[in-house]
C-alpha cells in the first residue's frame, strides 16, 4: 500500500517568503507528526496531531512555524517569512493511534528538502 | 546534556561480526525505546521497540535495556554490508506521549 507521501519534495524560496509543505499519512493513520531534519543529526519534533487535534507543538521554533490538519488526513506545515537558518529537511511520519508506550512506532515519509536562499 | 546520546561513530566492523551500538538517555522516567535504521539520503525506518528491561530479539537485532543504568542497546549479529547506516536511538520521555526524541545516530560501516 502507499506509504506517507510529501510534497514538494525540494522547495527553493527566497528569504522572506513564505512556504507550506504538505503531507498525507498512510490511509488510515490517526496520528501525524512533524519533524525536522538537519544533516548529520537525528529528527527534531516539531509537532503532532490526533485526528485534526493539535496535541503538542512544543517543538515549533517559534511563531513563524504553524501546521494544521483540518479534517484529520492531509496536513501542512506552514513557515513563514522564511529565513536561511530555516533551510533544512523536513519529515513527517505517521502512526495509527497508539495508547501506551507504542507511540513511537511511526512510518515516515521522503521528506521535503527546504532551502531558503 | 543531550536527552538521548549516541557515540557518532562511523563504527566499522567486517562482515560476520556482530555490531555493538549504544545510546544512553537523561530522562529516568522514559517507558519506550526505540531504534530507527536510516540509509544514506533515505527516510528513517523502525527496526526495533522495547519497553522492558532485558533483551528482545528479533531476527539478527537484539535490543537490550537496563532501564537502571538508563541504557539501551542494539546489537547486529551476522552484520552485512547491507546493514550500513546510521541507526537512531528515539526515545518517548516521561509525559511525552507520543513525542519521540532522537538521538543524532551512529553510522555503521560493515565492511567485506
Amino acid at each position: 500500500g502507499a506509504g506517507v507521501s510529501q510534497s514538494p519534495r525540494y522547495k527553493v524560496t527566497k528569504r522572506g517568503q513564505d512556504v507550506a509543505l504538505r503531507c498525507d499519512p498512510i490511509s488510515g493513520h490517526v496520528s501525524l507528526y512533524w519533524y525536522r531534519q538537519a544533516l548529520g543529526q537525528g529528527p527534531e519534533f516539531l509537532t503532532y496531531f490526533n485526528y485534526e487535534a493539535q496535541q503538542d507543538k512544543s517543538g515549533l521554533p517559534n511563531d513563524r512555524f504553524s501546521a494544521e490538519r483540518p479534517e484529520g488526513s492531509i496536513s501542512t506545515l506552514t513557515i513563514q517569512r522564511t529565513e536561511q537558518r530555516d533551510s533544512a529537511m523536513y519529515r513527517c511520519a505517521s502512526s495509527p493511534l497508539f495508547l501506551g508506550p507504542r507511540g513511537g512506532e511511526q512510518y515516515f515519509g521522503p521528506g521535503t528538502r527546504l532551502t531558503v536562499t | 546534556q543531550k536527552e538521548v546520546e549516541q557515540n557518532s561513530g562511523p563504527l566499522s566492523v567486517p562482515e560476520g561480526a556482530i555490531a555493538s551500538l549504544n545510546c544512553t538517555y537523561s530522562d529516568r522516567g522514559s517507558q519506550s525505546f526505540f531504534w530507527y535504521r536510516q540509509y544514506s539520503g533515505k527516510s528513517p525506518e523502525l527496526i526495533m521497540f522495547i519497553y522492558s528491561n532485558g533483551d528482545k530479539e528479533d531476527g539478527r537485532f537484539t535490543a537490550q535495556l537496563n532501564k537502571a543504568s538508563q541504557y539501551v542497546s542494539l546489537l547486529i549479529r551476522d552484520s552485512q554490508p547491507s546493514d550500513s547506516a546510521t541507526y537512531l536511538c528515539a526515545v518517548i520521555i516521561s509525559g511525552g506521549y507520543n513525542k519521540l526524541i532522537f538521538g543524532a545516530g551512529t553510522r555503521l560501516a560493515v565492511h567485506p
